[in-house]
C-alpha cells in the first residue's frame, strides 16, 4: 500500500494568494483528517471527514480556510487568502475505521511570505 | 476539555539501554484510545503503539510497551535496547469520540552512541 499521499510536499507562496493542499488517503479507508503543525501549537486537528461527510470544523482557524472531500480517495485544503501565519506543516491522516489507529501522510511544509 | 501532558520536553538515552517517556491526560470520558507516535527528523508521523481504554493489560510491540494507568490517568512509554534510529520527537496522543485526537506537546528524544 502506497500509504496517504500528500501533495505538494512544500509550498512557498506570498501573501494574499491562494493555497490548496490535497491529500489521497489508504484506500478503503473511511475517514480523513486534515492536522496543522506549529512550534507554538503542537498538532492541532483542524477537520475530519467520515465517508467523505464533514463531522467537525470547530478546529479551522478562520473562514479563509476550507477543505474538502468530493469522493472517497481525495480531498483538498484551501486557504484563501493565504497570511504569514498559515505558515506550518500540514498533515493528512485516515484511518478504517472510528476509533481506529490514524495514518500520517508525510505532510506538506507552506511557507507564506 | 481533554488536554493532553507530557511533562519532559527533552530526554537522551544510551544506545542499548532504557528509557520511559511520560504522559499524564485528563477526561473524564470512559471509552477512549491511547496512541504513542513518533516523529523522527523526516517529519513523518508514525504509529509507534495502541491502547484501548477498557484493556487492562499494557499493550506491547517488539521493544515498545506502555505502563497504562487508568485511574492515574498515566500512559508511559517505554523503550527497551534504544536504537540510534530511536532519535524522534514523540507524541502522545488521546482519541474519544471514536475520531477527536488530541496531541500532547511532544517529547524529543535523543540517543547517544
Amino acid at each position: 500500500d502506497a500509504g496517504v499521499i500528500q501533495s505538494p510536499r512544500h509550498e512557498v507562496t506570498e501573501m494574499g494568494q491562494e493555497v490548496t493542499l490535497r491529500c489521497k488517503p489508504i484506500s478503503g479507508h473511511n475517514s480523513l483528517f486534515w492536522y496543522r503543525q506549529t512550534m507554538m501549537r503542537g498538532l492541532e486537528l483542524l477537520i475530519y471527514f467520515n465517508n467523505n461527510v464533514p463531522i467537525d470544523d470547530s478546529g479551522m482557524p478562520e473562514d479563509r480556510f476550507s477543505a474538502k472531500m468530493p469522493n472517497a480517495s481525495f480531498s483538498t485544503l484551501k486557504i484563501q487568502p493565504s497570511e504569514p501565519r498559515d505558515s506550518a506543516v500540514y498533515f493528512c491522516a485516515s484511518s478504517l475505521l472510528a476509533g481506529n489507529e490514524q495514518y500520517f501522510g508525510p505532510g506538506t511544509r507552506l511557507t507564506v511570505t | 476539555a481533554q488536554t493532553v501532558t507530557q511533562s519532559q520536553p527533552e530526554m537522551s538515552v544510551q544506545e542499548a539501554e532504557t528509557v520511559t517517556l511520560s504522559c499524564t491526560y485528563d477526561t473524564s470520558e470512559s471509552n477512549y484510545y491511547l496512541f504513542w507516535y513518533k516523529q523522527p527528523p523526516s517529519r513523518q508521523m508514525i504509529l509507534v503503539i495502541r491502547q484501548e481504554a477498557y484493556k487492562q493489560q499494557n499493550a506491547t510491540e517488539n521493544r515498545f510497551s506502555v505502563n497504562f494507568q487508568k485511574a492515574a490517568k498515566s500512559f508511559s512509554l517505554k523503550i527497551s535496547d534504544s536504537q540510534l534510529g530511536d532519535t524522534a520527537m514523540y507524541f502522545c496522543a488521546f482519541m474519544y469520540n471514536n475520531n477527536d485526537m488530541r496531541f500532547g506537546a511532544g517529547t524529543r528524544l535523543t540517543v547517544k552512541p
